[in-house]
């Protein structure tokens, strides 16, 4: 079975630009988890879905940040504008009802100049 | 609000030498679960263990074990005779059940090296 996927891997971009971020995860798998990963910060969650549904958004930094589900094999995190403070990497996680454990994408390194 | 915490932010020891990683975690939930992820110097986030709040056995898994203690609310993670290839970042995380609890909560990270 292919992993989360996640892209693009990288990605470089000017600040006041729209960023798209995307994610396929495992299928089957009923929840979807954007995180985010910083120096400063750690490993942060954002948002997480269930079916396809936003269940808890609270840890999405501010309005430029919008993330949607529009079926259970595909989820975006979009922000615009973009701005230096949100260079980090942008983990997507998935699992299953059970057991509890989530499984990676492999990021996407986001630097915004 | 869910807390975890991870004091030790990098730990070096030589090849073969066992190392415990503390984690010390609080919650107010009467259900939850506990992981532990590592993050090779790669960067992707390789999943360990989930233990759940009502089950305090301890694990083996190879050179790896896990002692879970909720009296002192810690989940520490021991490798013995270390090897290089365990050199990462650690992470220990938690989570709720349902109810909009259900995203980890990390601690910072503990960053091991493993010199040959």
């Amino acid at each position: 079975d292919a992993g989360v996927i996640q892209s693009p891997r990288h990605e470089v971009t000017e600040m006041g630009q729209e960023v798209t971020l995307r994610c396929k995860p495992i299928s089957g798998h009923d929840y979807l988890f954007w995180y985010r990963q910083t120096m400063m910060r750690g490993l942060e969650l954002l948002i997480y879905f269930n079916n396809n549904v936003p269940i808890d958004d609270s840890g999405m930094p501010e309005d430029r940040f919008s993330a949607k589900m529009p079926n259970a094999s595909f989820s975006t995190l979009k922000i615009q504008p973009s701005e230096p403070r949100d260079s980090a990497v942008y983990f997507c996680a998935s699992r299953p009802r059970r057991p509890r454990e989530q499984f990676f994408g492999p990021g996407t390194r986001l630097t915004v100049l | 609000a869910q807390k975890v915490t991870q004091a030790q932010t990098e730990i070096s020891v030589v090849e073969k030498e066992d190392v415990t990683l503390d984690c010390v975690y609080e919650t107010r939930d009467t259900t939850y679960y506990l992981f532990w992820y590592k993050q090779p110097p790669s960067g992707e986030l390789v999943f360990l263990i989930r233990r759940n709040s009502f089950d305090e056995q301890n694990e083996i898994s190879g050179r790896y074990s896990w002692n879970f203690q909720k009296s002192t609310s810690s989940f520490n993670f021991t490798i013995t005779a270390s090897q290089v290839v365990d050199s990462a970042v650690y992470f220990c995380a938690l989570s709720g059940t349902g109810g909009g609890a259900d995203g980890l909560t990390f601690g910072k990270g503990t960053h091991l090296i493993i010199q040959p």
